[in-house]
């Protein structure tokens, strides 16, 4: 079974809608990441929590609210979505000391 | 400028080549580096992190020149399944901001040719 999992894999939507794109980790793993993902842009840092208490914002949190219901979840949320977030959302987690960060596989999102 | 920067390629190769990619990086307090592969609408996955004294895993070598500030990742005897993008991270956290900054490049694009 996968470490990081990630729901809903595909999802298309419409604009002004509310969207909840979810995370799950069973690698007890403190820190968890939201990145989105757009073509030639690289990934780029959503929000990210080092603890159930502590949600920091990335560069692109503009749009986007996090919650961090437990240890090993992280959700994301796009109260009113729109075109231009459509892309690849990715969650990640990362160990305490630790800089690497593991993945989950993906989140396809394209608001019409 | 941006903060990461490499070459998007695509660098096309024949099986058994050597291949290096470069990339460069602007904030010269950055403290973690790393290559991460990623395979065509999959997730990043860690390849190797980067250390001063230049590391290898096997066909893979990473070396890291903070005077010039770039890392580069050199592959030897290339393999078909070692087509992929191979992307940049640097990592960086202001101690007294507490800013937190994982940057990824954009990545460079490999295709190795049969």
């Amino acid at each position: 079974d996968a470490d990081v999992t990630q729901t809903p894999r595909n999802r298309i939507t419409k604009t002004g809608k509310r969207i909840m794109l979810e995370c799950s980790q069973t690698k007890g793993h403190d820190r968890m990441y939201w990145y989105r993902q757009d073509p030639g842009l690289g990934l780029q840092l959503i929000y990210y929590s080092f603890d159930v208490k502590d949600i920091n914002k990335g560069e692109i949190s503009d749009g986007y609210s996090v919650s961090r219901q437990a240890q090993a979840k992280f959700s994301l949320s796009l109260e009113s979505a729109i075109p231009n977030q459509t892309a690849l959302y990715f969650c990640a987690t990362s160990d305490l000391g630790l800089d690497t960060q593991y993945f989950g596989p993906g989140t396809r999102l394209t608001v019409l | 400028r941006k903060e990461v920067e490499q070459d998007p390629g695509p660098f096309n190769v024949p099986e058994g080549a050597t291949v290096a990619f470069n990339c460069t990086y602007s904030n010269s307090a950055s403290q973690s580096f790393f290559w991460y592969r990623q395979d065509c609408r999959k997730e990043p996955k860690l390849l190797m992190s980067v250390y001063s004294s230049g590391n290898e895993d096997g066909r893979f070598t990473a070396q890291l020149n903070r005077a010039s500030q770039y890392i580069s990742l050199l592959i030897r005897d290339s393999k078909l399944s070692d087509s992929a993008t191979y992307l940049c991270v640097v990592f960086s956290m202001g101690r007294t901001s507490g800013t937190y900054k994982y940057i990824f490049g954009t990545g460079t694009r490999l295709k190795v040719l049969a």
